[in-house]
């Protein structure tokens, strides 16, 4: 798992409410991804960070928004949650040279 | 466009018999390839990846995977299957766009193993 974690590992909020979701590495990577899982589709890019407060949109982003203040951590936000943001989200960590990623635990959110 | 094709979406094997994953990408370049496995509940794990080099790449687990340019395909195979393989596999293309590593998934293909 290459010291990934994920808070909170299980959330379910309401429509419209703001979520928060936090990923932290201890592996000094420059990069860090956000995706989304959802069944037949496998993992979607949402936003990915290049470095401290370096950030940028991936196929999915519209709705989310990240933020990086530390190497170590990447939030994810959902400004208003709807109900077709309910998704097992990943957080991944990498670098340049060796183009592998790796993964968190997941975090399994579901908006009622 | 850069993609990655599995075409079986389930497949249920019996316990101790072989097993091969299709995977088929579609990337302009020479491709960096992966194979991940996620058993349930639980977050990807790298079962082995090709950058260059010999096209037969041995991963963990007693997986193994060969790369076919001439087919655009990246299989993933295992002589004999534990019944604690059953999980779901994911084919991945890495590319380097726009000054970050990208990776595209395919859809998955979710294994049961028969005792």
């Amino acid at each position: 798992d290459a010291g990934i974690t994920q808070s909170p590992r299980h959330k379910v909020t309401e429509t419209g409410t703001p979520v928060t979701l936090r990923c932290h590495q201890t592996e000094n990577h420059r990069y860090m991804y956000w995706y989304r899982q959802d069944p037949g589709h496998g993992l979607r890019l949402i936003h990915y960070s290049y470095g401290v407060k370096d950030t940028d949109k991936g196929e999915v982003s519209d709705g989310y928004s990240v933020s990086r203040s530390k190497t170590e951590d990447f939030l994810l936000t959902l400004e208003s949650a709807t109900s077709s943001q309910t998704s097992v989200y990943f957080c991944a960590a990498g670098d340049a040279s060796s183009r592998e990623q790796y993964f968190g635990p997941g975090t399994r959110l579901t908006v009622t | 466009a850069q993609s990655v094709t599995q075409p079986d979406i389930h497949i249920t094997v019996s316990e101790g018999a072989s097993l091969e994953l299709r995977c088929n990408y579609s990337y302009g370049a020479t491709p960096y390839l992966f194979w991940y496995v996620q058993s349930p509940g639980q977050g990807l794990q790298l079962l082995l990846k090709y950058f260059s080099g010999d096209t037969l790449v041995q991963g963990i687990k007693g997986f193994e995977a060969e790369f076919k340019r001439s087919q655009s395909s990246f299989n993933l195979r295992k002589p004999s299957v534990h019944w604690s393989d059953a999980a779901e596999y994911f084919c991945a293309v890495g590319a380097r766009t726009g000054g970050y590593n990208k990776l595209i998934f395919g859809a998955g293909t979710r294994l049961a193993v028969h005792p």
